[in-house]
């Protein structure tokens, strides 16, 4: 069965830094990942998803992932972190588009003013 | 884009009644929705998977009699949480497949189920 890990609990970076989050993920063959966001109370939004073709993907809010098959990670980044980013940060798998998403333990961000 | 209408957004119940959660695709058509319960500061566990017309497929652990999932339309999934208790007490989100053909899943915005 696929797994997801969030080494990092929770992240501090100061606004205007750069921030990157990481996710390493468990699965036989090619998985299906995505990152989500969620802020407190409320449902989770997509920022962006990798599938298959260019390892480096590009999302919204200006947040970009890459895929790197070696490492089994799919980390987040973004150049410039704003204050309205602090929330919490889910990375997700599954083995192929509509089945079950398995969640990472998620992290926390809060970005210092 | 593809909405996924989740509602009650919270709801209060007494010990023992019984709570309904309404999860509907508006603009799309949902095959197949996912119930995930999700405990504070901690992630989402996927309860059952919900498939239009046929029986829910509950993940181990969870307890089909009391978390009864219907899926009778391509449109509306419901989630009843039966005689209901304060452990019962969490964040309820559903999401259901995008029907664009990439593969997405689109997110209620969750219920926050207090028992008391």
């Amino acid at each position: 069965a696929q797994s997801v890990t969030q080494p990092d609990i929770h992240i501090t970076v100061s606004e205007g830094a750069s921030l990157e989050l990481r996710c390493n993920y468990s699965y036989g063959a090619t998985p299906y990942l995505f990152w989500y966001v969620q802020s407190p109370g409320q449902g989770l939004q997509l920022l962006l998803k990798y599938f298959s073709g260019d390892t480096l993907v590009q999302g919204i809010k200006g947040f970009e992932a890459e895929f790197k098959r070696s490492q089994s990670s799919f980390n987040l980044r973004k150049p410039s972190v704003h204050w309205s980013d602090a929330a919490e940060y889910f990375c997700a798998v599954t083995t192929g588009g509509g089945n079950k998403l398995t969640f990472g333990t998620g992290t926390q961000l809060k970005v210092e003013l | 884009g593809a909405v996924v209408s989740q509602h009650p957004s919270w709801v209060i119940c007494k010990s023992g009644t019984s709570v309904k959660i309404e999860c509907r695709s508006l603009d799309f058509q949902a095959t197949t929705m996912f119930w995930y319960r999700q405990f504070p500061k901690q992630s989402l566990m996927l309860m059952a998977t919900s498939n239009e017309g046929s029986k829910a497929t509950y993940e181990q652990g969870v307890e089909k009699d009391k978390f009864l999932i219907n899926h009778a339309s391509l449109t509306l999934s419901t989630l009843t949480v039966t005689s209901a208790h304060p452990e019962d007490s969490s964040f309820y989100i559903c999401s259901a497949r995008d029907s664009s053909g990439e593969g997405g899943y689109t997110f209620g915005s969750g219920t926050r189920l207090t028992v008391v």
